[in-house]
């Protein structure tokens, strides 16, 4: 069991650029989560999803989007990368039901430039 | 705009003390709350959940929920310098899927 897996570890972008970061869990979860954490602050939600095809914004949705095509992947699509979406940004999941317990990816920090 | 907040600043206890955090929650119906610690430069992982009143204790962890007073509390007993960490508050907002996070208290236990 690999758990939740997040691709790549580190990026640097241009302004203006884009990129997706991957994101893809194994234990047959039906919720999926983007968060971003800014240094020294909690996490802020970007997109979530209950379930294959369904996906809603969260607190910052701007300047980017989400697609949830099957219950495994979960691909966070940056379109043209400004210096506010230098972040952290935490993929996590869990089942929906039963005990709620967030299993987190291992995070990818993006640096635009 | 449905919020949780933990307003203290870095907490540096002694090895062996007690270690205890706050958090406000502004939706008077969520049910559902959570403490994840997150050490620097990993991702959290759940400590703590709790959904009715009162004390729910395991092992040196102990959360507290007042739904009437809209706040959750975590003790830390025997304070250990493992202990050293953010600590992030959560909670699952009413008719809600959304799990919204504190910005987090960083704890510091001295040896």
């Amino acid at each position: 069991n690999a758990g939740v897996t997040q691709t790549p570890k580190f990026r640097i972008l241009k302004i203006g650029q884009s990129m997706t970061l991957q994101c893809t869990q194994d234990m047959n979860h039906n919720y999926m989560y983007w968060y971003r954490q800014d240094p020294g602050m909690g996490l802020k939600l970007i997109y979530y999803s209950v379930g294959a095809g369904i996906t809603d914004k969260g607190e910052v949705p701007n300047g980017y989007n989400v697609s949830r095509s099957t219950t495994e992947d979960f691909p966070l699509r940056l379109e043209l990368a400004a210096p506010s979406q230098t972040s952290v940004y935490f993929c996590a999941s869990w089942q929906g039901t039963g005990y709620e317990k967030l299993f987190f990816g291992s995070g990818t920090q993006l640096s635009v430039l | 705009q449905k919020e949780v907040e933990q307003n203290s600043g870095p907490l540096s206890v002694p090895e062996g003390a007690i270690a205890s955090l706050n958090c406000t929650y502004s939706d008077r119906g969520s049910q559902s709350f959570f403490w994840y610690r997150q050490y620097s430069g990993k991702s959290p992982e759940l400590i703590m959940s709790i959904y009715s009143n009162g004390d729910k204790e395991d092992g040196r962890f102990t959360a507290q929920l007042n739904k009437a007073s809209q706040y959750v509390s975590l003790l830390i007993r025997d304070s250990q310098p493992s202990d050293s960490a953010t600590y992030l508050c959560a909670v699952r907002f009413y008719g809600n899927n959304r799990l919204a996070f504190g910005k987090g208290n960083q704890v510091v236990v001295i040896p």
